[in-house]
């Protein structure tokens, strides 16, 4: 079957760091990819790794191992507003998104 | 420019009713879905289509049904709703439904079946 863990839940302080762990079992990868959701509201689009490697976007960073089947997201100099669920998904060999359940991320102040 | 925009915001129904839940983007794009999301799952995939006429079915395609007349609107209907249908549904389309794709979401519709 396919796969796609994350944490429930974490906690973080404003202002500082926060990896977000996504591991994943896929038939087939074409890619993968980090959304936030605050909410009540709609999924929005943060990065999209398909080679192995960091890609930085601003505060935002999205690592991929596709021999490890493992990517992280990491939020550096943490808001509040940062606030919300963090979904990991994974492009399978149909080009279906495959969903994790969201990691919940709690910020104190 | 509204991007993708979902009807009605929410709605409760009793069971056994017929239901359709309206999805329109304006960005004129290809690829279209339909998503539920429970607490604690995934978005799971009920329907997609990849262009207008066309439209198969995702993970979870039971009890819904999709049509795609055109490029802009992608209706999911409901023909007899059941409690296990609850669920908040989301509307997401994407330029091409590509490997490279990104897909934009509507606001969501949070349904209740009684």
């Amino acid at each position: 079957g396919q796969n796609i863990d994350q944490p429930t839940e974490m906690t973080a302080t404003e202002g500082a760091i926060v990896q977000i762990n996504c591991t994943y079992q896929t038939s087939g990868f074409n890619g993968l990819f980090w959304y936030q959701q605050h909410a009540g509201e709609a999924p929005t689009f943060l990065s999209y790794n398909v080679l192995d490697g960091l890609e930085e976007k601003g505060r935002f960073s999205s690592f991929l191992s596709r021999s490890k089947g493992y990517s992280y997201l990491l939020l550096k100099e943490l808001q509040m507003k940062d606030s919300a669920s963090y979904l990991c998904a994974v492009r399978d060999s149909n080009y279906q998104l495959i969903w994790g359940a969201g990691t919940k991320l709690i910020i104190k102040p | 420019i509204a991007g993708i925009t979902q009807a009605p915001t929410s709605q409760i129904l009793a069971a056994g009713r017929r239901m359709t839940l309206r999805c329109t983007q304006d960005m004129r794009h290809n690829a279209m879905y339909w998503y539920r999301q429970d607490l604690g799952l995934g978005l799971r995939l009920i329907h997609y289509s990849n262009t207008a006429g066309t439209t198969g079915k995702g993970e979870v395609p039971d009890g819904y049904s999709v049509s795609r007349a055109n490029t802009d609107d992608f209706p999911l209907t409901l023909a007899s709703a059941v409690p296990s249908q609850t669920s908040v549904y989301f509307c997401a389309s994407s330029s091409t439904g590509g490997s490279t794709d990104t897909q934009y979401f509507g606001p969501g519709t949070r349904l209740t079946v009684l």
